[in-house]
């Protein structure tokens, strides 16, 4: 069955600097791949997704993501971080039938 | 075009009663995915609902269920509510081609069971 991990439950950068958050997925076909962000109480928000092509995407928000087969990771970058990327962000990769398999989140905080 | 609606936005509830969750697709949408957000367990899939038939169903009681009508609007239903059933429930839809669509996430609705 398909799973994502997320090795970090917590991140802080400074604002400005850049970001990696690291995901791992499971899955034994070619998976598609997603970034979603979560603001406190808000619902899930797109970043960007990966279906086939070219491993590097290019999201919203200055975000990007690499997808490494090799490595069964899907990072997410941002070259400078702004305090308004503070938030909950969640890798997840799709099963069919739009069931999707949600890492456990890694919450960013952004200092001043 | 609007986005995904859920109603109500917050509810409580004591154990034992039963709860209907409403969502709101954006136009043009068929498919409704359902999910239950805890800090322990974090998001996992209840089900997917597609031209008013169940399409996919994720590991969650019969307690859980849910419902599509015509206009692709779809309720969740949590009979005999236990404590461990407080959660952000979140409601998604896409267009509905099968495989693995962008999904568009409404605001969630906030249940919590006393």
């Amino acid at each position: 069955a398909q799973s994502v991990t997320q090795p970090d439950i917590h991140i802080t950068v400074s604002e400005g600097a850049s970001l990696e958050l690291r995901c791992n997925y499971s899955y034994g076909a070619t998976p598609y791949l997603f970034w979603y962000v979560q603001s406190p109480g808000q619902g899930l928000q797109l970043l960007l997704k990966y279906f086939s092509g070219d491993t590097l995407v290019q999201g919203i928000k200055g975000f990007e993501a690499e997808f490494k087969r090799s490595q069964s990771s899907f990072n997410l970058r941002k070259p400078s971080v702004h305090w308004s990327d503070a938030a909950e962000y969640f890798c997840a990769v799709g099963a069919g039938n739009n069931d999707m398999r949600f890492g456990a989140g890694t919450r960013l905080t952004v200092k001043p | 075009k609007a986005g995904v609606t859920q109603t109500p936005r917050y509810l409580i509830k004591t154990r034992g009663q039963q709860v209907t969750l409403s969502c709101s697709p954006i136009s043009g949408h068929r498919s409704v995915s359902w999910y239950q957000q805890t800090p322990g367990q974090g998001l996992q899939f209840l089900f997917e609902y597609f031209s008013e038939t169940q399409r996919n169903k994720g590991n969650f009681p019969g307690r859980f269920s849910g419902r599509q009508f015509s206009n692709s609007r779809s309720e969740m239903n949590v009979s005999t509510l236990e404590l461990g059933d407080s959660a952000l429930y979140l409601c998604a839809s896409s267009l509905g081609g099968g495989g693995n669509e962008e999904q568009f996430f409404g605001p969630g609705t906030r249940l919590t069971v006393l």
